[in-house]
């Protein structure tokens, strides 16, 4: 069936240090894939998108790259800070149904 | 700015209650969701629909049904209210469909007694 996989459920880095949160996708003809970032308490807002006529977007200390061949996708943090702490959630859009799967999220918590 | 509510942030209903759970958006978008989000289970999607009067099933539409009479409102309905569907609810809304940007609502968190 359709689904979007995320990996690690959980990370811990030290402030300053990147962070790499992975997304595998089972539809071949998906062609938008979103992040959001939900802080603790807060809704989840999107940070950054790619479609699949791209393989990498950036936007300062934010990345990510879609491998269509392998259907995974990254999120790439780099120099982090604090208030990067949130759960993170990648996203697929399914062409059969129309519908945007989710994973199921990975906490990040930054330590300073 | 987009502006996403939910009628309520917290609800405590009984099992056997019927549940309404509101949504407004007030920026003319033509789409809205209704998602339901447990831990380790991510963002699931539960209604959605495209356009007034309309509406899709989602992954999980079971024991739920929606009502969208007015293109700014979206109602998720619990029929028969269960404990298994006690959850934080998020009701999100775009212009353009599922691969534009979608902006939730602060959820409502439903407790089911």
């Amino acid at each position: 069936g359709e689904n979007v996989e995320q990996h690690p459920s959980t990370l811990s880095v030290q402030e300053g240090d990147s962070a790499v949160i992975k997304c595998t996708y089972s539809d071949s003809a998906s062609n938008y894939f979103p992040w959001y970032k939900q802080e603790l308490g807060k809704r989840p807002q999107l940070i950054i998108d790619i479609r699949s006529n791209v393989g990498e977007k950036k936007d300062q200390r934010i990345a990510v790259t879609l491998n269509k061949t392998a259907k995974h996708f990254s999120l790439h943090i780099t120099e982090t800070q604090p208030e990067d702490s949130a759960v993170y959630f990648c996203a697929a859009s399914m062409s059969n149904t129309d519908k945007l799967i989710f994973g199921t999220g990975t906490r990040l918590q930054v330590f300073p | 700015d987009v502006k996403v509510t939910q009628s309520s942030r917290y609800l405590v209903k009984r099992t056997g209650e019927k549940v309404f759970l509101e949504c407004v958006q007030d920026m003319d978008h033509e789409n809205m969701f209704w998602y339901r989000q447990d831990p380790g289970l991510g963002l699931r999607l539960i209604y959605f629909s495209y356009d007034v009067k309309m509406k899709e099933k989602g992954d999980i539409p079971e024991g739920y049904s929606v009502s969208r009479e007015k293109k700014e409102r979206f109602s998720l309905i619990l029929e028969s209210a269960s404990t298994n569907q006690t959850s934080m609810y998020l009701c999100a809304s775009s212009w353009g469909g599922i691969r534009y940007e979608q902006y939730f609502g602060p959820g409502t968190r439903l407790t089911v007694t």
